[in-house]
């Protein structure tokens, strides 16, 4: 149960857009349509902003969006804002009742 | 409104035992399947168990097999995980989360975490 692979790090001005990608194996992001998108702010819970690959909560932001191709799926932040300065994890389902998370990402708004 | 509220956290001995409880409201629990998601000081988020709205179907990551054990209270809307032989690394904080109606393919709803934290 390796952790999805995601990069440290990605920093944008606001008003630019970034795309934070998460890659996994056949066994999980790419098997299922089940990858979800939390954001995390420091001392706070978790918040989901994706699901299903590519669906956005009602309630939650269109400047958020999903996509994924193969065993990676991604996460696109457009209009970028100071408060988007956040945590950011992608989780998989992985089969038997099983699900795997990113290692997270931090969003550096500049 | 939905609350989901985690208690039972603490400091611990290695190898020893602790008992984590998340009591719900605001919803129909006995409808929706739960989990339990840590997270080690300043590290990333870990899944830890799931189980099945019914509470016959269950899953826990592979290095808490036959250490923890996920069960839940349909009546009283309670959710506990049961953590025996603990060891150092499963300090984190432990938030309980509410899934999708469904397909309970994500963590819809979290709770504000419990602390637990394994040292001599």
């Amino acid at each position: 149960q390796s952790a999805l692979i995601q990069p440290a790090s990605v920093s944008g001005s606001p008003g630019q857009a970034i795309t934070v990608s998460c890659t996994g194996t056949g066994n999980d992001v790419g098997r299922y349509t089940f990858v979800s998108w939390y954001q995390q702010h420091p001392g706070k819970a978790p918040k989901v902003l994706i699901y299903e690959d590519i669906k956005r909560p009602s309630g939650v932001s269109p400047r958020f969006s999903g996509s994924k191709s193969g065993n990676t799926a991604s996460l696109t932040i457009s209009g970028l804002q100071a408060e988007d300065e956040a945590d950011y994890y992608c989780c998989s389902y992985a089969g038997s009742n099983t699900w795997i998370f990113g290692g997270g990402t931090k969003l550096i708004v500049l | 409104q939905m609350y989901l509220v985690e208690s039972g956290g603490g400091v611990v001995q290695p190898g020893g035992s602790i008992r984590l409880s998340c009591t719900t409201s605001g919803f129909t629990f006995g409808s929706y399947a739960m989990f339990w998601v840590r997270q080690p000081p300043g590290k990333g988020l870990e899944w830890v168990a799931f189980i099945r709205s019914d509470g016959f179907a269950q899953g826990h990551r592979d290095s808490v097999k036959g250490r923890f054990t996920i069960s839940r209270d349909n009546y009283k809307g309670t959710l506990s995980l049961q953590m025996d032989s603990l060891r150092p690394e499963d300090t984190a904080i432990y938030y309980c989360a509410k899934a999708n109606g469904g397909s309970y393919s994500y963590f819809h709803s979290w709770g504000q975490g419990t602390l637990v934290t394994v040292s001599s």
